[in-house]
């Protein structure tokens, strides 16, 4: 495709139930971020790949948050046991090689991500 | 560690008139910097970045932004604010050595006709 894209666009969920978050980068894109946006806040950062292994996992807020890539292409981002301060925009970005040499990363339009 | 302060939460112009939006990090070398805009509704776009060389980098419409390593600064301005403008900005901070970028806490800019 043309952009980064992520299913679903809106996802509205229980307390205590998983949830699957997922992104498809730009293709041929080695470089794949994922960040939270709460309400009015910037953006946090979550965890970032460079093809299938994952230097940095840092930003992960607990043991409940995890991520794969396959194929050094599609993500996905997986909740457990969701909680209500989950709620929130994840967002995924994808850059070419990466952004140590200065590449720009695309983003795509988020899920918005609803605890109940 | 690297961080990025944006001071300003938020913004007041009125069309027309000139922004200025302040961006200061905190990195112990030669940093890339870049500014996104996020407008209502819309993803985050890239306004400009700076990777090397010349310290006035101009960007898409109409911004430009100075990188000053001085006062470990990358403003962002524009002459002749328009009434599109009012979004959200961000500025983010990455690392030569590190595939990573920090994002301030953002700027949030309302256009007054």
């Amino acid at each position: 495709g043309a952009g980064v894209s992520q299913s679903p666009s809106n996802k509205v969920t229980e307390k205590g139930k998983d949830v699957e978050l997922r992104c498809d980068p730009i293709s041929g894109h080695t470089a794949l971020y994922w960040y939270r946006q709460s309400l009015g806040q910037g953006l946090e950062f979550l965890i970032y790949f460079q093809g299938n292994s994952a230097p940095d996992k840092s930003g992960l807020p607990s043991d409940r948050f995890s991520a794969e890539r396959t194929g050094g292409s599609v993500s996905t981002l997986t909740i457990q046991r969701t909680q209500q301060e989950d709620s929130a925009v994840y967002l995924c970005a994808s850059s070419t090689t990466g952004t140590r040499f200065g590449n720009e990363q695309f983003f795509g339009p988020g899920t918005r991500l609803t605890v109940l | 560690a690297q961080s990025v302060t944006q001071p300003d939460i938020h913004i007041t112009v009125s069309e027309g008139a000139s922004l200025e939006l302040r961006c200061n990090y905190s990195y112990g070398a030669t940093p890339y910097l870049f500014w996104y805009v996020q407008s209502p509704g819309q993803g985050l776009q890239l306004l400009l970045k700076y990777f090397s060389g010349d310290t006035l980098v101009q960007g898409i419409k109409g911004f430009e932004a100075e990188f000053k390593r001085s006062q470990s600064s990358f403003n962002l301005r524009k002459p002749s604010v328009h009434w599109s403008d009012a979004a959200e900005y961000f500025c983010a901070v990455g690392k030569t050595s590190y595939d990573k970028v920090i994002f301030g806490p953002g700027t949030s800019l309302s256009v007054i006709p």
